[in-house]
């Protein structure tokens, strides 16, 4: 089955910078990339996603990138702002049979005012 | 409103006595899914529904059993508690058989704790 590693898992960035966070996935049939937003004591929801046939998608102050070759993907958030605190999650689906989410390990994201 | 429900919220409970969590989403989706969250763990499925009457293990089911009598509803079965199911729980629903995928929405969570 697929094997999803997420780095770091802990980040702190001043406000205003930028932040990265990096996930290798295993499954090579793999082609649908979600990442979440877990604030505390709330829900995952979806911020952005990518799909295999894109390498890069933005929106706003986030972008996500995709390298299939590599196996791993990056979510990147510029302009740092306090309400980005929060644990962010990557996932990735084979896109075909199941609709299946394999979840990274999740990495708590803090901005230092 | 589009919505994802779960209850109870939050639950405390012993070792041994059976519990139920309930899940309903309003928005006609296939496909249902049960997590649990757990620190450094990230979000691990426990079981899933393709559609009614249609469910299969995820990759932590040990310990529980679910049903999909009707397409809106995904109880989780706890039937005989303990300690290590002590988790966060969140239930979460999408179409199914779509491309590209959509997204998964999520349950507010249950917070067990089994003592």
């Amino acid at each position: 089955g697929e094997n999803v590693e997420q780095h770091p898992s802990t980040l702190s960035v001043q406000e205003g910078d930028s932040a990265v966070i990096k996930c290798t996935y295993s499954d090579s049939a793999s082609n649908y990339f979600p990442w979440y937003k877990q604030e505390l004591g709330k829900r995952p929801q979806l911020i952005i996603d990518i799909r295999s046939n894109v390498g890069e998608k933005k929106d706003q102050r986030i972008a996500v990138t995709l390298n299939k070759t590599a196996k791993h993907f990056s979510l990147h958030i510029t302009e740092t702002q306090p309400e980005d605190s929060a644990v962010y999650f990557c996932a990735a689906n084979p896109n075909f049979g199941n609709e299946k989410l394999t979840f990274g390990t999740g990495t708590r994201l803090t901005i230092i005012p | 409103e589009a919505q994802v429900t779960q209850n109870p919220r939050y639950l405390i409970t012993v070792t041994g006595k059976k519990l139920t969590v309930t899940c309903s989403q309003n928005m006609n989706h296939e496909y249902m899914s049960w997590y649990r969250q757990d620190p450094g763990l990230g979000l691990r499925q426990i079981y899933y529904s393709m559609n009614v009457e249609v469910t299969d293990k995820g990759d932590v089911p040990e310990g529980y059993k679910v049903s999909r009598k009707e397409k809106r509803n995904f109880p989780l079965i706890l039937e005989s508690p303990s300690p290590n199911q002590t988790s966060l729980y969140f239930c979460a629903s999408t179409r199914a058989g779509v491309f590209p995928r959509g997204e998964q929405f999520f349950g507010p969570g249950t917070r067990l704790t089994v003592l």
